[in-house]
């Protein structure tokens, strides 16, 4: 069974700073995909960034990156030039390539904190 | 806004009673996933609806059941509430078990006394 991991309970940073989140998985396929998801109160979990297992290239969307390191099995979010509207929960998931019912196995997720 | 929709919001019940919860997906969103959030964790799968048909299920027992409807709505019902059903219940749909690209409803906030 695949399990995913975040060690980081909670995570501070200020506005305008730089954070990395981090996240490891444990699997034995070799194609997967990879997800950070954000919870804000309103609880509306929402899509932040998503890598494929089999692409070398990290993902970048806009301020959000990943440093996707698969034969360490890590998958960290690095928030760049962070604001006030970034502060939620956020969680790593694991996928499994072309499995039609295919589920979301989650971490337990990590608060992030921003301060002005 | 995701144009996922779930009701109620918040619910509390007793243990024992029995419980229906509504999702309302985006047309042409033809699978739905459930899951449910405990206090602090992870959301975790319960089972997934593709065409009206159950095609994939967690680690659930069968007091956990679901139906979903033409029109693009789906419900989750759980019978027999026990004090550990207490969770945020999430549903999410997509157009297709294949697409990546899933949108999470806001959740009902279940309470069990």
């Amino acid at each position: 069974a695949q399990t995913v991991t975040q060690s980081q309970p909670e995570m501070s940073v200020q506005e305008a700073e730089t954070v990395t989140l981090s996240c490891t998985y444990d699997t034995s396929e070799s194609d997967y995909y990879l997800f950070w998801y954000k919870q804000p109160p309103s609880r509306q979990m929402i899509l932040v960034i998503r890598q494929e297992a089999y692409k070398q290239q990290n993902a970048t969307e806009n301020r959000f990156s990943v440093n996707f390191q698969k034969a360490a099995k890590s998958f960290s979010l690095k928030i760049s030039d962070s604001q006030l509207g970034d502060a939620a929960m956020y969680f790593c998931a694991y996928r499994r390539l072309n499995s039609g019912y295919s589920t979301l196995t989650f971490g337990k997720g990590t608060m992030l904190l921003v301060s002005p | 806004e995701t144009g996922v929709t779930q009701s109620p919001t918040h619910l509390i019940k007793t243990r024992g009673q029995q419980v229906t919860l509504r999702c309302s997906s985006q047309s042409g969103h033809n699978t739905v996933s459930w899951y449910q959030q405990a206090l602090g964790q992870g959301p975790q799968f319960i089972f997934q609806y593709y065409r009206e048909e159950e095609n994939g299920r967690g680690n659930f027992p069968p007091r956990f059941s679901g139906l979903q409807f033409p029109n693009y709505s789906s419900e989750l019902n759980v019978n027999a509430l026990e004090l550990d059903d207490s969770a945020l219940y999430l549903c999410a749909s997509r157009t297709s078990p294949d697409n990546n690209e899933q949108f999470f409803g806001p959740g009902t906030r279940l309470t069990v006394l």
